[in-house]
């Protein structure tokens, strides 16, 4: 069975930085597309990072330059490095994956909440 | 990156109708254009894929279509549980993008 288990998430002042992690199972992390997407307080859904079994990373305008997607083969676990954080990265960030290869998330965590708040 | 706009942001709609949500791109993508649906507090789950393709397990009264630049989903005999916020996202090029939603009421 496949399971994404989201953690890290949190208060943080703007200007920190938080790691979110998604602990995987039932499949092989390395070998699937995986993304992380996020909702702001009453938004819509907002694509922050995938990562392709390649490895290429892609990311919106919004996020590029702070944030970074990246694996642990090892521990089968998919990270998102968030540096310089503002009040508008304030979200609940779900981890997922694309089994297909595709660009469809097919398998979505629960989710963590991350805030940035002075 | 390609922009995804919906339409209607919101729809009211009663048990056993049907609706039909609209999106459109900002350029060309092809048939690349997923649909998902979002309840709270939960996580989104995939509907559609590739504009038509039934996700596996998903009711067949569920439909989408399109492709180019415009793109549909549609419910017949809407039930209680279709009562939820629905996003289109372009799979034609990365990053991804999703529309803005629409969120299905009573």
């Amino acid at each position: 069975e496949v399971q994404l288990v989201e953690s890290g998430g949190g208060l943080i002042r703007p200007g920190g930085s938080l790691r979110l992690s998604c602990a995987s199972s039932g499949f092989t992390v390395s070998s699937s597309y995986m993304a992380w997407v996020r909702q702001a307080p009453g938004k819509g859904l907002e694509w922050v990072a995938v990562i392709y079994s390649g490895g290429t990373t892609y990311y919106p305008e919004s996020v590029k330059g702070r944030f970074t997607i990246s694996r642990d083969i090892s521990k089968n676990t998919l990270y998102l490095q968030m540096n310089s954080l503002r009040a508008e990265d304030t979200a609940l960030y779900y981890c997922a994956r694309d089994s297909k290869q595709q660009l469809v998330l097919d398998y979505w965590g629960q989710g963590t909440l991350v805030t940035v708040s002075s | 990156d390609i922009q995804m706009t919906q339409s209607p942001s919101s729809l009211s709609a009663s048990v056993g109708d049907g609706v039909t949500i609209t999106c459109r791109a900002s350029q060309g993508i092809n048939i690349n254009v997923n649909w998902y649906q979002h309840k709270p507090g939960k996580a989104p789950e995939v509907l559609i894929y590739a504009a038509s393709i039934l996700q596996s397990g998903v009711p067949s009264r569920f439909s989408g279509s399109g492709s180019g630049t415009d793109f549909t989903l549609t419910i017949i005999g809407l039930q209680p549980e279709d009562f939820a916020t629905y996003y289109c996202q372009q799979s034609y090029s990365s990053p991804p993008t999703f529309g803005q939603g629409t969120k299905l009421e009573i």
